[in-house]
This record gives C-alpha cells, structure tokens and sequence, in this order.
C-alpha cells in the first residue's frame, strides 16, 4: 500500500513570495491534515480535512495560509505572501477513522522543509 | 486548552540501557494516547496508543501505560538499542479524532 505523497521535498524562496506545497493521502483515507513542525517543536495542526470539507482550520493563519481538498483526494497548502517565520517542515498526514473510532492513527508523509530567506 | 508536556532532551544512553521519556498531559475528557517516533530523515509514524484508562500500548519492546490519575503516559523501554536513536513525540487525541496535539518532542540518542 503507497504511503502519503508529499512534494516538493523541500523548497527555498525570498520572504513575500508564494509556494504551493501538495499531497496525496493513502487510497481510500477520508481525513486528511496539515501541519506545520518549526524546528525544535512538534507538529502543530494547521488544518483538518473530512472528504473535502473543512473539520478544524483554527490554527491556520488564515490571511496568509489557504488550503484546499477539491474532490476529497488530495489537497494544497498556499502560504502568500511567505514570512521569516514561516520556515518549518509542513507535514501531511492521513486516517481513516470509522464513525465511533476511540482513537485516530494517522499515517504521514516525509513533509516539505520550507526555508524562508 | 489541552496540551502534552514530555521531558527535555536529548537523553543519551549507552545500548541496553533502560529508557523513560516522561510524557503528562493535559485534557477535558477522556482522550486517547500516543507515541509516535521520528528516526532521521523519515516521517512521523505511530509506535504504541492506548484509548482509555490503565490500557497498556506496546510495540518494538516499548510500553507505555495510561495513568488517569496522574494524567501520564510515560515511554519505556528496557534495553535500548542503536537503532532506536530518533525523536519521540507524545500526542494525545479527543475521542471523536478531531484533534491532536503533540508534545515537542524528546530527542533520544543510543551510544554502541
């Protein structure tokens, strides 16, 4: 079974500048997530996905950061314009949970290191 | 706000030593527990859960037990090897899944 697809793997840009980041959950997954690792820390949720509607974005800052999952397959994470502190890993990660599921394994992708000049 | 608190590291230890990665949490509720492990330039992936009080996880030889009473989720290990050098993160979940909040991680060195 393919794993979570992340690209690009990793991605330099100038300070103001836009960048798209993709992903690709596992077959089948209907919960998919974004979230963003600053060096040192551990993951933060930015968004969560159920099929294509959005579950929890209350992280996200939203007038810079937009994400989409048009279908309920894949999806991309838009920073415009890019800050300093945006550098960090932006991880995707997928689950399947059933309707009354106790717990929520999700499976992640390799991320996208984002180095912000 | 809910929130995971594990200890500092990194923590340095020579093969088959034994190993506790401290891990309290912070919940309304009763969430479900996770460890998930990070070993160099790899993806984040689930190494033991538990959904609910006393449960015991375990995998790979680590053990984790869930303490509601002193709202713990301690990682341990009995006899630690090189290969298992990699950042652990603690991470709990509410029940529905809908959210998950990580600790920040501890970062676990193995000496041969």
């Amino acid at each position: 079974e393919a794993g979570v697809a992340q690209s690009p793997r990793y991605k330099i840009i100038e300070k103001r500048q836009s960048v798209a980041f993709w992903c690709n959950p596992i077959s089948g997954h209907a919960t998919l997530y974004w979230y963003q690792q600053i060096l040192g820390q551990g993951p933060k949720l930015l968004i969560q996905f159920q099929n294509n509607g959005v579950v929890d974005d209350s992280q996200l800052p939203k007038d810079r950061f937009s994400a989409e999952r048009l279908k309920g397959v894949d999806s991309t994470l838009k920073i415009q314009p890019a800050k300093l502190e945006d550098s960090a890993v932006y991880l995707c990660a997928s689950s399947s949970p059933t309707g009354l599921a106790s717990y929520n394994e999700q499976f992640f992708g390799p991320g996208t290191r984002l180095t912000v000049l | 706000g809910d929130s995971v608190t594990q200890m500092e590291g990194p923590v340095t230890l020579s093969e088959e030593a034994f190993l506790t990665i401290n891990c309290t949490y912070t919940a309304t509720g009763y969430p479900s527990l996770f460890w998930y492990v990070q070993y160099p330039g790899e993806g984040l992936q689930l190494l033991l859960k538990a959904t609910k009080a006393d449960d015991k996880g375990s995998n790979k030889g680590f053990e984790a037990t869930y303490r509601k009473e002193t709202t713990s989720f301690h990682l341990e290990k009995g006899s630690v090897q090189v290969s298992d050098s990699a950042v652990y993160f603690c991470a709990l979940s509410d029940r529905k899944g809908f959210k998950t909040i990580f600790g920040a991680g501890t970062r676990l060195f193995v000496k041969a």
